[in-house]
């Protein structure tokens, strides 16, 4: 079965310092994409960052990064010089088969 | 670009009426819509799977006939809760697959989302 896994309920990071968000993932498949979205109390569905398994280059944008394993099937996001506005639900998703595996989610506070 | 309008955002009904949530793609062709529920705090759980001019495919455990779901053109599908019980209330979110896959642009966009309280 293709699922992914968030471990980490919740996490909270001091504004302006670094956090990392848990994602592993379990697939057969040898392409697939990854994606992590960010749902804020308004809980509109926001893309952060995609990546696709077949390029090893890390995905980057602005401050968010991910660090991709392929063979550990992990899939974590990196969130840099947090601020007050990231504080959101954070959702790791798997596209298998063109449809959306999700996880359940990574609640992220920021301390100000 | 690639925006998804879900209407409307909330929505109060009685007991036992219907209701109908609108998604649309605004500046793009969807041939594949998804549907949604979100219980707090929760993930998103998927209902069903639409394709522009043919029926939708339902998960296991979503009932087709309380769940009505029409895709009758590549920018817009419909979600009716038909009779709907307060057991019914939920967030209802929609999303549009974009693109095809390998591309640049393949993604998918989501709709702003919908409150549903049946009183």
């Amino acid at each position: 079965a293709q699922t992914v896994t968030q471990s980490q309920p919740e996490m909270s990071v001091q504004e302006a310092e670094t956090v990392t968000l848990s994602c592993t993932y379990d697939t057969s498949e040898s392409d697939y994409y990854l994606f992590w979205y960010k749902q804020p109390p308004s809980r509109q569905m926001i893309l952060v960052i995609r990546q696709e398994a077949y390029k090893q280059q890390n995905a980057t944008e602005n401050r968010f990064s991910v660090n991709f394993q392929k063979a550990a099937k992990s899939f974590s996001l990196k969130i840099s010089d947090s601020q007050l506005g990231d504080a959101a639900m954070y959702f790791c998703a798997m596209d298998s088969n063109y449809q959306l595996i999700w996880g359940a989610g990574t609640k992220l506070i920021i301390k100000p | 670009g690639a925006v998804v309008s879900q209407h409307p955002s909330w929505v109060i009904c009685k007991s036992g009426t219907s209701v109908k949530i609108e998604c649309r793609s605004l500046d793009f062709q969807a041939t594949t819509m998804f549907w949604y529920r979100q219980f707090p705090k929760q993930s998103l759980m998927l209902m069903a799977t639409s394709n522009e001019g043919s029926k939708a495919t339902y998960e296991q455990g979503v009932e087709k006939d309380k769940f009505l779901i029409n895709h009758a053109s590549l920018t817009l599908s419909t979600l009716t809760v038909t009779s709907a019980h307060p057991e019914d209330s939920s967030f209802y979110i929609c999303s549009a697959r974009r693109g095809q896959g390998g591309g640049a642009n393949y993604g998918y966009t989501f709709g702003s989302g919908t409150r549903l309280t049946v009183v």
